[in-house]
């Protein structure tokens, strides 16, 4: 299986609200990504999980909140969003061997978030 | 700021024509990765080319880098509709291991 998959799709919320986006992967992978990508844009690193851990943050506002439960889950939590955070948020993942050497990373679909 | 700058930004061919994307990058790099998007989709890993190689093939991908001139290029040969799509150069470089850095991007349009 060299999928990863992301829910929901499609998310609107308003600026007040509190929502999830999750990520799945069951390949093994000991790396995991949060991107955020405006249109006609490339993407951009927000967050990167090593053996569960978070190893990176990009600076990002704390309105958006990565966790990590298990080595298959990869959730981000959205809180007070302004309409700016419009975005396709894709998560991604990949080998990792002993924190140093990393592989290609497998991309899900994405979820297009709008802030209203 | 991007580590990788595309060229061109836009790339327009027939069907059977080879289309070259070349991707320049200003600091030490592990490796340097292209990856392609289809409209609003999400992104499709096509090769990885490590600092210590200058060549690599996949298919009718073939993908050069030249470390000494920060460069890489991406050919891809008798090229096909559905390879209509937006290509990245990616670079892992540094000490941030696993922190990819994308390029602009090239968008390419073939024509049937």
């Amino acid at each position: 299986d060299t999928e990863v998959t992301q829910t929901p799709k499609h998310l609107v919320m308003g600026m007040t609200n509190k929502k999830s986006l999750k990520c799945e992967q069951h390949m093994g992978h000991r790396a995991m990504y949060w991107y955020k990508q405006k249109a006609k844009k490339p993407p951009e690193l927000m967050f990167v999980y090593s053996y569960e851990k978070l190893s990176i943050n990009e600076s990002v506002p704390s309105r958006f909140s990565p966790e990590c439960p298990n080595s298959s889950l990869l959730n981000l939590h959205l809180h007070a969003l302004q309409p700016e955070d419009s975005a396709l948020y894709l998560c991604a993942s990949s080998q990792m061997v002993a924190g140093l050497t990393y592989y290609e990373q497998y991309f899900g679909p994405g979820t297009r978030l709008t802030v209203t | 700021s991007q580590q990788g700058e595309e060229d061109p930004q836009a790339l327009s061919i027939q069907e059977g024509e080879n289309a070259t994307m070349n991707c320049s990058y200003k600091t030490s790099i592990n490796n340097l990765q292209w990856y392609r998007q289809n409209s609003g989709r999400g992104l499709v890993h096509l090769i990885l080319i490590r600092s210590n190689e200058r060549e690599k093939h996949s298919g009718r991908l073939r993908v050069t880098l030249d470390t000494s001139k920060k460069s890489s290029s991406l050919l891809i040969t008798a090229s096909r509709a559905a390879d209509t799509a937006s290509y990245f150069c990616a670079t892992d470089g540094g000490t941030s291991y696993g922190k990819l850095t994308f390029g602009q991007g090239t968008i390419l349009t073939v024509h049937p």
